[in-house]
């Protein structure tokens, strides 16, 4: 099955700083979506970007599809980013999205 | 518009027993996920519905089942609970049947199996 790999899987910051988390996959996806998992255990939806660039805010992401990665950028990281970041993509018929590990970040006033 | 909704929150159960989860999509939605979490396997797929109709499966055994109902609320059941079900159970719901829809996730329910 497709293969989902997140970098880093840990990340600390400062309050402030910028940083970009990477999501490589393995085979064509018709659907790519970031999410954030709060310390509650809540996801929340980030993206839905199979291709392209979209920005929200502080955040943005942009997906190579032809090279099989995505990247989300967070800008002027608050404390409140912190949880877990997680990549998923979907194969088109498939109708099931593939996780990534994570990348889990912590960000300290 | 209220978000998906699980219901309980958190639930605790001996091994052998069985238990049944509930979800209710956001309003309009008509696909239905439900996934695992654990920290060891971090998100693994369990099945997605569409107008109740099972599209797929993750790999999982016969243990764990599902059904949709006409207004498009799910629930999935396991029987015979082992130690390691203890897991925190999310359930998902899009628009509609098709690859190119946000997925938006309810609270989780939180097992426990002892």
């Amino acid at each position: 099955g497709i293969q989902v790999e997140q970098s880093p899987p840990d990340l600390i910051l400062q309050e402030g700083a910028n940083s970009t988390l990477r999501c490589n996959f393995s085979d064509s996806v018709n659907n790519l979506q970031w999410f954030h998992q709060n310390p509650w255990g809540q996801l929340i939806n980030l993206f839905y970007i199979p291709s392209g660039t979209k920005q929200n805010g502080r955040l943005s992401a942009t997906t190579v599809a032809t090279e099989r990665y995505s990247l989300l950028y967070i800008s002027s990281s608050q404390t409140t980013d912190s949880g877990v970041y997680f990549c998923a993509v979907e194969r088109s018929g498939y109708n099931k999205l593939i996780f990534g590990a994570g990348t889990r970040l912590a960000v300290h006033p | 518009k209220a978000g998906v909704t699980q219901t309980p929150r958190y639930l605790i159960k001996t091994r052998g027993q069985q238990v049944t989860l509930s979800c209710s999509p956001i309003s309009g939605h008509r696909s239905v996920s439900w996934y695992q979490q654990t920290p060891g396997q971090g998100l693994q797929f369990l099945f997605e519905y569409f107008s109740e109709t099972q599209r797929n499966k993750g790999n999982f055994p016969g243990r764990f089942s599902g059904r949709q109902f006409s207004n498009s609320r799910s629930e999935m059941n396991v029987s015979t609970l082992e130690l390691g079900d203890s897991a925190l159970y999310l359930c998902a719901s899009s628009l509609s049947a098709g690859v190119d829809e946000k997925l938006f996730f309810g609270s989780g329910t939180q097992l426990s199996v002892l």
